[in-house]
């Protein structure tokens, strides 16, 4: 079985300022871990993904997560927020076993104050 | 440019109506998944599918059913629509490709639905 965490529902940040978005993981296998971006009335888009390999990655609009197996953790960052990253947030485990489908953690809105 | 596509984007029907919502793509991807999600963000795996004919429920239990005639093409119906069924539905498709590396879902732009 697999579970995905995200510490704190609401998170409030400076233009400018850094960027902690929290994520910790259960899994019996070998993790795959995302996160995603939704903005209002759309889809899921994207931001990384760890699947095998150099656990620090890099995705789209500056942001980076670091896979932590020891912490189970998988946090997003970016160094300076930007007013056009509010969204919500979702981090989100799968594994190449199964169904390999996604199992979301509940979603982290970050709100990006001028 | 989506390759995975959704109709219709929004719906708003009456009680009892029998809808189906669509999800089309054009990567030939076996797995495809059904998920809802509700005002409060959090999204729920309610179908799955491995490939033809091959259809299983999710986490979140559904009154709402899956076909897989084709590769291509995964629809979800509710004979009988309701407001608890007021939600968002998002189809996506996987694919996993070990031995090239490729590995990853891709989203429609979901269905709104509204039931009054």
């Amino acid at each position: 079985a697999q579970s995905v965490t995200q510490l704190g529902s609401h998170v409030s940040v400076s233009e400018g300022a850094l960027v902690l978005l929290r994520c910790n993981y259960s899994s019996s296998v070998p993790p795959y871990l995302f996160w995603y971006v939704q903005y209002p009335n759309q889809g899921l888009q994207l931001l990384l993904k760890y699947t095998t390999g150099a656990t620090l990655v890099k995705g789209i609009n500056g942001f980076e997560a670091e896979f932590k197996k020891s912490e189970t953790s998988f946090h997003l960052t970016k160094p300076s927020a930007h007013m056009s990253d509010a969204a919500e947030y979702f981090c989100a485990v799968s594994s190449d076993t199964g169904r390999r489908a996604l199992t979301f953690g509940s979603g982290t809105r970050l709100q990006v104050q001028p | 440019e989506a390759d995975i596509y959704q109709t219709p984007r929004y719906l708003v029907i009456g009680t009892g109506k029998k809808i189906t919502l669509e999800c089309s793509q054009t990567m030939g991807h076996d797995k495809m998944y059904w998920y809802q999600q509700d005002p409060g963000m959090e999204l729920h795996l309610i179908h799955y599918s491995y490939g033809v004919n091959s259809t299983e429920k999710g986490d979140l239990s559904s009154e709402s059913t899956v076909s897989r005639i084709r590769t291509e093409h995964f629809p979800l119906t509710l004979e009988s629509a309701r407001p608890s069924h007021t939600s968002q539905y998002l189809c996506a498709s996987s694919e996993f490709s070990g031995g090239a590396g490729v590995y990853g879902y891709t989203f429609g732009s979901g269905t709104r639905l509204t039931v009054v």
